[in-house]
């Protein structure tokens, strides 16, 4: 049972470049979530999803795009990085219930763009 | 406006201590929930605790507890008898309704120092 794995951990790109950032969760979460971490903050909601094939905007969804294609996988893609979107990315899984069911975070990726 | 609001950026306890991490959000809405995380120098997310809005009882987790006062909408972590493990950020959350479900929002956390 591995939880929550994201792909990949450090990732260095140039202005203007593309990527996606997988995140894949193994325990039947219907809710999944990215989040962006930036020096000395909290977590900012980009987008989230409460189902296979939907997805919801949050706090600071733009230059962002994400899929949900398969129910265990949630995929961030930038499409032309900026180095504002220099962060530490975190996904998250939950269950669906209106109350309680804590999040089950992922590692996080380091994206650092130059 | 900000959603949730931690009003101290940085606290210092001695160890075995009780410390008080303040949180305060906004919300309109009359179901939600209250969360808080640990985030340690290693850089991962703890769960620690959990308040629905229509518990009656404050919740408590070991030598954690949540101090919920709903009609000031606050909802400040209490840690009791603090340790030299307790060193890191700590996260109040919430979770309410949204237009494509429900949505989770983090506050900017409050760095907790535990002096020996």
């Amino acid at each position: 049972n591995a939880g929550v794995t994201q792909t990949p951990k450090f990732r260095v790109l140039k202005t203007g470049q593309s990527m996606t950032l997988l995140c894949a969760q193994d325990m039947n979460h219907e809710y999944m979530y990215w989040y962006r971490q930036d020096p000395g903050m909290g977590l900012r909601l980009i987008h989230y999803s409460v189902g296979e094939g939907t997805t919801a905007k949050g706090e600071v969804p733009d230059g962002y795009n994400v899929s949900r294609l398969k129910k265990q996988n949630f995929l961030l893609g930038l499409e032309s990085a900026a180095p504002s979107q220099t962060s530490v990315y975190f996904c998250a899984s939950s269950y669906s219930r209106a109350g309680g069911y804590e999040q089950y975070f992922g590692p996080g990726t380091r994206l650092t763009v130059t | 406006a900000q959603k949730i609001t931690q009003t101290q950026p940085g606290m210092f306890v001695q160890e075995k201590e009780a410390v008080t991490l303040d949180c305060t959000y906004d919300t309109s809405d009359p179901s939600y929930g209250l969360f808080w995380y640990k985030q340690p120098s290693s850089g991962e997310m703890i769960f620690l605790i959990y308040q629905g809005s229509y518990d009656q009882q404050n919740a408590t987790e070991g030598r954690y507890s949540l101090n919920f006062q709903k009609a000031r909408k606050s909802a400040n972590l209490v840690i009791s008898a603090s340790q030299l493990g307790d060193s890191a950020m700590y996260f109040c959350a919430m979770r309410e309704p949204d237009t494509g479900g429900f949505k989770t929002i983090f506050g900017a956390g409050t760095r907790l120092f535990v002096k020996a």
